[in-house]
């Protein structure tokens, strides 16, 4: 079986400051992992995953993860958020056999204060 | 073209009434997945297809159906719309191993009133 928690449903940060998103995960195999993000009346768009590899994994806007085996997370960090990073967030997993389609998080609503 | 085009991007429909949502891709992928999106639920599997031959079902199928007519079109019925149908819906793809991430349409927002 495969899921995932993730802590915090609303985050509120000030522009220029550390953004922490908080994930964990649930699989009987090694996993894949991802975080989506969602803008406003849009689709999801991929920020990053994890496969195999590097634990610590870098997206796109300046984004990056960690792959923690030991602690089962997966949390979303940048070092200084932007008002254009206000989104909802979304971490995934799916057992990495291929054999199971992705299951997603609650979702994480980021706000960014001027 | 977008890769992953869903169609209606927006339908209010009737209680009771049957409705298909449409779902094409030009990514040439072989699996294809249709999940729902609800407020404070994240997105939950409706179906999902590895290939044209093999359709399953997800967490939440009650009320829905699916049937993919080729390698690119994966549509999603609701043979009788409720109310609390009322959501998001979005189409994805992967490739088979699904280890490069799913491609997204863009969303069919789906009231029944």
């Amino acid at each position: 079986a495969q899921s995932v928690t993730q802590l915090g449903s609303h985050v509120s940060v000030s522009e220029g400051a550390l953004v922490l998103l908080r994930c964990n995960y649930s699989s009987s195999v090694p996993p894949y992992l991802f975080w989506y993000v969602q803008y406003p009346n849009q689709g999801l768009q991929l920020l990053l995953k994890y496969t195999t590899g590097a634990t610590l994994v870098k997206g796109i806007n300046g984004f990056e993860a960690e792959f923690k085996k030991s602690e089962t997370s997966f949390h979303l960090t940048k070092p200084s958020a932007h008002m254009s990073d206000a989104a909802e967030y979304f971490c995934a997993v799916s057992e990495g056999t291929g054999r199971r389609a992705l299951t997603f998080g609650s979702g994480t609503r980021l706000q960014v204060q001027p | 073209d977008a890769d992953v085009t869903q169609t209606p991007r927006n339908r209010i429909t009737k209680t009771g009434k049957r409705i298909m949502l449409e779902c094409s891709q030009t990514k040439g992928h072989d699996r294809m997945y249709w999940y729902r999106q609800d407020p404070g639920l994240g997105l939950r599997l409706i179906y999902y297809s590895f290939d044209v031959k093999d359709i399953n079902k997800g967490e939440i199928s009650d009320g829905y159906s699916v049937s993919r007519q080729a390698q690119a079109k994966f549509s999603l019925s609701l043979e009788s719309a409720i109310p609390n149908q009322t959501a998001l819906y979005f189409c994805a793809t992967s490739d088979l191993t699904g280890s490069h991430g799913y491609t997204f349409g863009s969303g069919t927002r789906l009231t029944v009133v």
